[in-house]
């Protein structure tokens, strides 16, 4: 079973920031927070991952509270491209080496 | 670097048959992952290779199910005696492994219809 809680469906603005949470309550020490997100009909797109701190890269920005216990992931300037399912996904790169993907949060960027 | 490759994009065939898909991954990406995802879900994970191993399977890879990466580059899944409930989106993925990072990319996948 998954490790994460996301709600099922968001809206958010063309042009706005977009602001996912994702609930991780039983994260341990060494598991990272990634975000996938997969748009209509195509495999899952890599967003981000990160540990404890704070990660940025050109697709989106990952915020961890200082507990673990949750995460934000934010898409700074939404574009009607962004529309998609996101995943987030808590994983220990010691132990298995799968995803276990929940249902994931619907996106839908409205212009 | 030109992602992760999967061949057919889509498959339709009748209940019973044999199919085969085809994963090229990511050029010296040591890990080789196939998932399965069926419509309104996640990937649900299949089976990992490391190299020309495979290490791990999913309770989900019945019998009919066979996977393999003779050399440890392109990998094959073939389903035989194929079911409508195998209708779904076959997904695989890759990632450098160890020291070169765990992050998986994912191919644009391969659609299967059983009719």
């Amino acid at each position: 079973d998954a490790k994460t809680t996301q709600p099922t469906s968001m809206d958010c603005a063309e042009g706005r920031a977009a602001n996912l949470p994702c609930n991780h309550s039983t994260i341990s020490g060494n598991e990272y927070v990634y975000w996938y997100r997969q748009i209509h009909s195509q495999g899952p797109q890599y967003i981000i991952h990160g540990l404890k701190n704070n990660e940025t890269n050109e697709m989106a920005s990952l915020i961890i509270t200082e507990d673990r216990k949750s995460s934000t992931l934010i898409l700074p300037h939404a574009t009607l491209r962004d529309t998609a399912v996101y995943y987030c996904i808590v994983r220990d790169p010691g132990g298995a080496q799968k995803l276990v993907f929940g249902q994931g949060t619907r996106l839908t960027i409205n212009p | 670097d030109t992602g992760v490759s999967q061949d057919p994009r889509h498959k339709i065939t009748k209940r019973g048959q044999n199919v085969t898909f085809r994963c090229d991954p990511i050029s010296e990406h040591n890990r080789l992952y196939w998932y399965r995802q069926t419509l309104g879900q996640g990937p649900e994970f299949l089976t990992y290779f490391q190299n020309e191993a495979q290490l791990e399977k999913s309770r989900l890879l019945s019998d009919r199910f066979s996977a393999e990466r003779p050399k440890g580059s392109f990998s094959t899944l073939e389903i035989q005696r194929t079911e409508q409930g195998d209708s779904a989106m076959y997904l695989c993925a890759s990632s450098p492994g160890l020291a070169g990072g765990e992050t998986q990319y994912f191919g644009p996948g391969t659609r299967l219809l059983v009719l």
